[in-house]
């Protein structure tokens, strides 16, 4: 148990679906993270989170948009995706010591797919 | 930019000793890291590097050459539960300590 948990864990959806995951952190972390996770990708760090302020948006397509309404949850709402965006997002929290050991705690991911 | 190459799979047998490996190009270098995802779950932070040398947590450890651009997790008395996969990571420095940069992954087998 790393103290990120994440809903739903699987989440099958139309192209013309809208729909949110879920992320909550239980560690009193003030960084919060979307990752992608694609088959024999690297991850792929979407948005960063400080204090819930976006810091980071690593050239998402807007059919992605997170909301962060405290340091404790994030979500990431989805709609109009397409099938390439099937994949694992995992969130991520770390205390932003702003350190170079900030280490980041991952959640189990939502297994996503598109059809 | 940054990018790190691992190797795709590693399969060893139980008890033995495996080292992964991975060469980093980073515009600023601030330390390596390794994480361990098993299949279905989350990456887990194992260790973190920003000096030279070997790092030693338990069975596992781990060793940075800055000079080389190098560094590997050593994982020894390998165990079944040890089969999982292992993402080498630096932080890219172009935008701030927050963004970790992940290589591709080894996947480690581990057979009786």
């Amino acid at each position: 148990e790393t103290g990120v948990t994440q809903t739903p864990r699987h989440l099958v959806m139309g192209m013309t679906n809208k729909k949110s995951l879920k992320c909550e952190q239980h560690l009193g972390h003030n960084a919060m993270y979307w990752y992608k996770q694609s088959a024999k990708k690297p991850l792929e760090l979407m948005f960063v989170y400080n204090f819930k302020e976006q810091t980071e948006n690593n050239s998402v397509p807007s059919r992605f948009s997170p909301e962060c309404p405290n340091s404790s949850h994030l979500f990431l709402h989805l709609h109009t995706l397409q099938p390439e965006d099937s994949a694992l997002y995992l969130c991520a929290s770390s205390q932003d010591k702003r350190e170079y050991t900030d280490t980041q705690y991952f959640g189990p991911g939502t297994r996503l797919t598109v059809l | 930019g940054q990018s790190l190459e691992q190797p795709s799979e590693v399969t060893a047998v139980e008890g033995a000793i495996v080292q992964i490996n991975c060469t980093y190009q980073t515009s600023g270098f601030y330390g390596l890291s390794w994480y361990q995802q098993h299949d279905g779950g989350a990456p887990t932070f194992l260790s973190y590097n920003a000096l030279d040398g070997l790092e030693e947590t338990g069975r596992f450890s781990s060793f940075l050459s800055r000079s080389d651009s190098y560094g590997y997790l050593l994982l020894q008395e390998l165990q079944m539960k040890d089969s999982a996969s292992y993402f080498c990571a630096v932080r890219d420095m172009n935008t701030g300590f927050q963004k970790l940069v992940f290589g591709t992954g080894t996947r480690l087998l581990v057979s009786p």
